[in-house]
């Protein structure tokens, strides 16, 4: 298995513009997290999905953000618009079921908004 | 309030030498405590795990402890080398959610030649 496939690495897009990030977790994991990660808060939790079915979002910063999970090997997360303070770097991860599972995470998708 | 401490926050030694990074957490209960290691430009990837009951766990130079009792964890790194630099994080998952991972900021690890 190729592991949790983010794209894109690497987005730079103008204030105001839409971002999309994309994820393919692992075939056969039903757990999907995105995560943001900055050097002031470390990694955070954005929101869970379960079977598909975003179980948490409570980390979601704003109404600007939002989560899709159509299928099992597909989830995107949306921002429009895009300020500049949602610079950081985006990670994927996903996990089998059991409670000492391993999270595996994507290379991540550093975003930079101008 | 963050429930996962990690000290130091950036540490730089010598090629060849020991060193540990401390992890202090207030997550209760909780079901297992990873410590990720975390390459620049790189997704973590998890280096130990130890429930509740285990006190230690080593992966070759790696070597994780863990007291319930003070809620400490530690992660030993033993003849160090330069591919060991890198940030490592604490990682504790919540027992009552199942799912929730808290995550510490990480200690930055730089091994110089």
């Amino acid at each position: 298995d190729a592991g949790v496939i983010q794209s894109p690495r690497h987005e730079v897009t103008e204030m105001g513009q839409e971002v999309t990030l994309r994820c393919k977790p692992i075939s056969g994991h039903n757990s999907l997290f995105w995560y943001r990660q900055t050097m002031m808060r470390g990694l955070e939790l954005l929101i869970y999905f379960n079977n598909n079915v975003p179980i948490d979002d409570s980390g979601m910063p704003e109404d600007r953000f939002s989560a899709k999970m159509p299928n099992a090997s597909f989830s995107t997360l949306k921002i429009q618009p895009s300020e500049p303070r949602d610079s950081a770097v985006y990670f994927c991860a996903s996990r089998g079921q059991g409670i000492n599972t391993e999270a595996f995470f994507g290379q991540g998708t550093r975003l930079t908004v101008v | 309030k963050n429930q996962v401490e990690q000290s130091p926050q950036s540490l730089i030694i010598l090629e060849g030498k020991n060193c540990t990074l401390q992890c202090n957490y207030t997550v209760s209960p909780f079901s297992n405590l990873r410590w990720y290691k975390q390459d620049t430009g790189r997704g973590p990837v998890s280096l130990t795990i130890m429930t509740f009951s285990e006190n230690t766990k080593s992966n070759g130079r790696y070597t994780a402890t863990l007291d319930a009792d003070t809620k400490q964890s530690s992660l030993h790194i033993t003849a160090s080398q330069l591919s060991d630099s890198a940030s490592y994080i604490c990682v504790v998952r919540d027992w009552d959610s199942g799912y929730a991972l808290n995550f510490g900021k990480g200690t930055s690890l730089l091994v110089t030649p």
